[in-house]
């Protein structure tokens, strides 16, 4: 099982539409959660990270459930310009250091 | 938010050939920077977490004396790929790590897209 699985999509949703993104995590011992936007052929960016009582910037909801180790990112009202690929993001520390895991990505297409 | 940046941006070598890539946290001070590497629609794997002024820690799989890391400050990591081969062809994203009370953020270079002949 990957440590940090995703489903790849592609989402193809209408401008306004809702839609959601869910990231499974493997590792109990995660601490931190993230998701990331990554243009194509661009650096990830951080979207917002993902906190246990849940967190909301404007269109965008993020949620964490550590029972069932998945996080979800909501989006709503959909614009063309949210077209992009959405990574999750799970880390923890060990021995001193942290260690990231990066999703495989999950691939939004906003259609007009 | 923090400004990190990468040198090269591009680069074509020979195979056999070594190279070189800088990566800097303009505007803030990084103690702990991340190498990733990026296959066309794949997602970034983390190859080493580099931490100024120690060794750098690898990941699982990743040569560590073919992918020479050096963190000698707090602004400046650089990742030296050793006698390229082809299959070393990829896009190499470094990142600095930002900690504070209550957050932890990553800010990522624009990437190196290396192409080895």
């Amino acid at each position: 099982r990957k440590e940090v699985e995703q489903d790849p999509g592609p989402f193809n949703v209408p401008e306004g539409a809702t839609v959601a993104f869910n990231c499974t995590y493997s590792n109990s011992a995660s601490q931190s959660f993230f998701w990331y936007r990554q243009d194509c052929r661009k650096e990830p960016k951080l979207l917002m990270s993902v906190y246990s009582s849940g967190n909301e910037d404007g269109r965008f909801t993020a949620q964490l459930n550590r029972a069932s180790q998945y996080i979800s990112l909501l989006i709503r009202d959909s614009k063309l310009s949210d077209s992009a690929t959405y990574l999750c993001v799970v880390s923890y520390y060990s021995g001193g250091y942290q260690k990231v895991t990066f999703g495989t990505g999950t691939k939004l297409q906003v259609i007009p | 938010g923090a400004v990190v940046s990468q040198h090269p941006s591009w680069v074509i070598c020979k195979s056999g050939t070594s190279v070189k890539i800088e990566c800097r946290s303009l505007d803030f001070q990084a103690t702990t920077m991340f190498w990733y590497r990026q296959f066309p629609k794949q997602s970034l794997m983390l190859m080493a977490t580099s931490n100024e002024g120690s060794k750098a820690t690898y990941e699982q799989g990743v040569e560590k004396d073919k992918f020479l890391i050096n963190h000698a400050s707090l602004t400046l990591s650089t990742l030296t790929v050793t006698s390229a081969h082809p299959e070393d062809s990829s896009f190499y994203i470094c990142s600095a790590r930002v900690l504070g009370q209550g957050y932890n953020e990553q800010f990522f270079g624009p990437g190196t897209r290396l192409t080895v002949l």
